[in-house]
């Protein structure tokens, strides 16, 4: 299995750009997690997804983001419009189960800059 | 790569010595703990768990030790190898709810 991909690895834009960010999960993993690093805050978990449904999305930080998973090997993460202060490592994980942390994979990150 | 914590506090030791990585959590309340390992433009990696149950725990050539007393952790690793550069961080959790992660802590292994 080549493990969690992410794309793009990484992406520049300019303020107000829609940014897409995008995650194939392990085969045969029921869960995904988007989170979001930062200096100033760490690692953070924005959402996550079982069975395709978003069951905890408490961690978004506004409505400028939003995601989606249309089916069990494929999930986005959308800003838009984006601001500098959007600019983090975003990763994806996945697991069999929600709690699993010892099963739980990341991806290598895409890192985003907003201009 | 998509490594970040350019500016994290960093531990040097020396190839072949024990290194040990501290880590402060906040919620008296967390029941569980993990230490992870993250290398330069790779995601996360779990390295090894605790319960609030326990005060220590071993694996292979790391142990965790919990001090609940004063809301501390520690990594240790054993006979450090420059495989082992990396940031590590912990995580705090309550019944897997208030997922914390802290700052992170760069490990670099002098030949």
């Amino acid at each position: 299995d080549a493990g969690v991909i992410q794309s793009p690895r990484h992406e520049v834009t300019e303020m107000g750009q829609e940014v897409t960010l995008r995650c194939k999960p392990i085969s045969g993993h029921d869960y995904l997690f988007w989170y979001r690093q930062t200096m100033m805050r760490g690692l953070e978990l924005l959402i996550y997804f079982n069975n395709n449904v978003p069951i905890d999305d408490s961690g978004m930080p506004e409505d400028r983001f939003s995601a989606k998973m249309p089916n069990a090997s494929f999930s986005t993460l959308k800003i838009q419009p984006s601001e500098p202060r959007d600019s983090a490592v975003y990763f994806c994980a996945s697991s069999t189960q929600r709690y699993s942390y010892n099963e739980q994979f990341f991806g290598p990150g895409t890192r985003l800059t907003v201009l | 790569g998509e490594s970040v914590g350019l500016h994290l506090p960093t531990l040097s030791v020396q190839e072949g010595d024990n290194s040990i990585i501290n880590c402060a959590y906040s919620n008296s309340a967390s029941d569980y703990f993990i230490w992870y390992k993250q290398e330069s433009g790779k995601g996360p990696q779990f390295i090894i768990d605790i319960r609030s149950n326990m005060d220590k725990r071993q694996g292979q050539r790391v142990t965790v030790l919990l001090n609940k007393t004063v809301k501390h952790l520690s990594l240790q690793i054993a006979a450090t190898q420059p495989g082992d550069s990396a940031v590590y961080f912990c995580a705090e959790t309550n019944y897997g709810q208030n997922f914390v992660f802290g700052p992170g802590t760069r490990l670099s292994v002098l030949p």
